[in-house]
């Protein structure tokens, strides 16, 4: 079976950087998924690593270590609107479903 | 208009009571999905479906029956709803390899 954790929440300033992290575990691997959500809504895909190292892509980054089975997502400038939990997702050995972990909280203070 | 659209978006009914979440989706993806949502727990799946013919039950399918009227309408039925299903519900879709998802925007249901 599969099993995510990250940390339940982070706090960070507007302009800062920060890295939210995922640890996985899973028996086969069909890549890595971070979503965006806020309070409320619908959650809306972010990025999507398969093989190692990072994907940049505008303010967001995705790094991919499936050897150590880790990920985290980058986000630079951070802006208010950032503020939202992030959710880790990584699909089941057949990849057609998926199991997402619990998401950070994460605030971006002025 | 949203490509992936549930109805209604806030639902309270008592215990005992059946009830219908539905979604419906342009996309024209052949995959969908519901999931329920709770606070600390994360999303998790319902039933899928990958075709109109095809349904499968998910990590909580318990309490819960689904129905696939066509390739864009996926409907999720509470067959005796108790309080402990009250939860935010999201329907999703997604195609090809990758497989992403494309969320509705939730039903937000209450069980009193």
């Amino acid at each position: 079976g599969q099993n995510i954790d990250q940390p339940t929440e982070m706090t960070a300033t507007e302009g800062a950087i920060v890295q939210i992290n995922c640890t996985y575990q899973t028996s086969g691997f069909n890549g890595l998924f971070w979503y965006q959500q806020h309070a409320g809504e619908a959650p809306t895909f972010l990025s999507y690593n398969v093989l190692d190292g990072l994907e940049e892509k505008g303010r967001f980054s995705s790094f991919l270590s499936r050897s150590k089975g880790y990920s985290y997502l980058l986000l630079k400038e951070l802006q208010m609107k950032d503020s939202a939990s992030y959710l880790c997702a990584v699909p089941d050995n057949y990849g057609q479903n998926f199991v997402f972990g619990p998401g950070t909280r994460l605030s971006v203070l002025p | 208009d949203a490509d992936v659209t549930q109805t209604p978006r806030n639902r309270i009914t008592k215990t005992g009571k059946r009830i219908m979440l539905e979604c419906s989706q342009t996309k024209g993806h052949d995959r969908m999905y519901w999931y329920r949502q709770d606070p600390g727990l994360g999303l998790r799946l319902i039933y899928y479906s990958f075709d109109v013919k095809d349904i499968n039950k998910g990590e909580i399918s318990d309490g819960y029956s689904v129905s696939r009227q066509a390739q864009a309408k996926f409907s999720l039925s509470l067959e005796s709803a108790i309080p402990n299903q009250t939860a935010l519900y999201f329907c999703a879709t997604s195609e090809g390899a990758k497989n992403i998802q494309y969320f509705g925007a939730g039903t937000r249901l209450s069980v009193l």
